[in-house]
């Protein structure tokens, strides 16, 4: 159970371009999701909180009119990074925990943003 | 502010060995501590957790941590390894009071199964 699925798995795409990235719940509800950057060889930095129904909270440093994120159902988020440039590529790792104090997060497998 | 310290980089073990990774964090509460193992290219598997009771918590694929509260620690352990457990590993502290909290991480360890 508590399986978290993210699409695409890769994309590549022109600089300019705007990119969807899908997070979904297959098998409980999430009130909550996170969206997460990694850089090659490097950790994990959270970007923003996603709330069912609510704007998402962002992570100082992070663009908000650049990454837009919206929390439509609870069982989807999607992040979308606009007018995407070279320096927005990343793996881009999205988690979601089905609530109650003592539920961990689950991680969604990534999605590899590649802008040429 | 909560941290997350992993002091190796990376680790070589042979395959067979013991195995223990360490973890040290800071915060000011009862933290909720997490190891997640990542495979290249992939997301992040949660092999275990600590939330409160039992300091010796057992996880998945025979990996086991135990939280000192003395020593500010939630060292990762195996007793024999298998190469298919080469892989990043994290550590993590929920920053809130539950589980689902935003979590800090660790800048994680690389391990390495030599033959």
């Amino acid at each position: 159970g508590a399986v978290v699925s993210q699409h695409p798995s890769w994309v590549i795409c022109k600089s300019g371009t705007s990119v969807k990235i899908e997070c979904r719940s297959l098998d409980f509800q999430a009130t909550t999701m996170f969206w997460y950057r990694q850089f090659p060889k490097q950790s994990l930095m959270l970007m923003a909180t996603s709330n069912e129904g609510s704007k998402a909270t962002y992570e100082q440093g992070v663009e908000k009119d650049k990454f837009l994120i919206n929390h439509a159902s609870l069982t989807l988020s999607t992040l979308t990074v606009t007018s995407a440039h070279p320096e927005d590529s990343s793996f881009y790792i999205c988690s979601a925990s089905p609530g109650g104090r003592d539920q961990p997060q689950h991680f969604g497998d990534g999605t590899r943003l590649s802008i040429l | 502010a909560q941290s997350v310290t992993q002091p190796d980089i990376h680790i070589t073990v042979s395959e067979g060995a013991s195995l223990e990774l360490r973890c040290n964090y800071s915060y000011g509460a009862t933290p909720y501590l997490f190891w997640y193992v990542q495979s290249p290219g992939q997301g992040l598997q949660l092999l275990l957790k600590y939330f409160s009771g039992d300091t010796l918590v057992q996880g998945i694929k025979g990996f086991e941590a135990e939280f000192k509260r003395s020593q500010s620690s939630f060292n990762l352990r195996k007793p024999s390894v298998h190469w298919s457990d080469a892989a990043e590993y994290f550590c993590a502290v929920a920053r809130g009071d539950s589980g689902y909290s935003t979590l800090t991480f660790g800048k994680g360890t690389m391990l390495l199964v030599s033959p």
